[in-house]
């Protein structure tokens, strides 16, 4: 079975400040990590990909297998990073591009 | 902007009343999704079908049921066996079936069963 867990429902950070938002995975084969997005009154995007190893919009998240971790973070935070943030995973071994789903994180940045 | 679409934005039901979601998409994408979003518990994977007639139920199947005639197709049927069916539902498509392939989502509709 496939798990990603979001410790933090809610961050509240200050513009300027970097953020960290967490996500853990239980995945027993080899992973797809992934970072989705969803601004107010639009529709949910995806932000990046740990396979494409890139920078969007000054995020970056790193896959630690060992701690079975994806974390995404930013060193300093806009306001119109405001909005929630799911982390999601696929796997290779089972059905193609299913995608499990963490909780979501609600960002705020405030000015 | 078109891609993929959904209808209604809104829809309202008496409870016993099965009701379809309507998904449709111009993109040319083999799979496509349905998924459920409730506050705090994120999204859920009903059903999904990589190809046309072929389909398969996802982590919260029961009380639904989908058809695939059709590439561009993927209706939703939230039936009346379904307890809890008031919530925002997501359809969503990728260009194929692998693991690394990017979701693309549709602008939901949100459904209030009484």
């Amino acid at each position: 079975a496939q798990r990603v867990t979001q410790p933090e429902k809610l961050l509240s950070v200050f513009k300027g400040a970097p953020v960290e938002l967490k996500c853990n995975y239980s995945y027993s084969g080899s992973p797809e990590l992934f970072w989705y997005v969803q601004y107010s009154r639009q529709r949910l995007q995806l932000l990046l990909r740990h396979i494409s190893r890139e920078s969007i919009k000054g995020f970056t998240a790193d896959l630690n297998k060992g701690e079975t971790s994806f974390h995404l973070k930013k060193p300093f935070a806009q306001e119109e990073d405001s909005a929630m943030y799911y982390c999601a995973l696929s796997g290779r071994e089972t059905s193609g591009s299913r995608l499990t789903f963490g909780e979501g994180t609600q960002l705020t940045v405030n000015p | 902007d078109g891609g993929i679409t959904q209808s209604p934005k809104y829809l309202f039901r008496k409870e016993g009343q099965n009701v379809t979601l309507s998904c449709e998409q111009n993109l040319n994408h083999d799979a496509m999704y349905w998924y459920r979003q409730d506050p705090g518990q994120g999204l859920r994977l009903i059903y999904y079908s990589q190809i046309v007639n072929d389909f398969q139920k996802g982590d919260i199947a029961e009380g639904y049921s989908v058809s695939r005639e059709k590439k561009e197709s993927f209706p939703l049927t939230v039936t009346s066996a379904q307890k809890n069916p008031t919530a925002f539902y997501l359809c969503a498509s990728s260009p194929g079936t692998g693991s690394f392939y990017e979701q693309y989502f549709g602008p939901g509709t949100r459904l209030t069963v009484t």
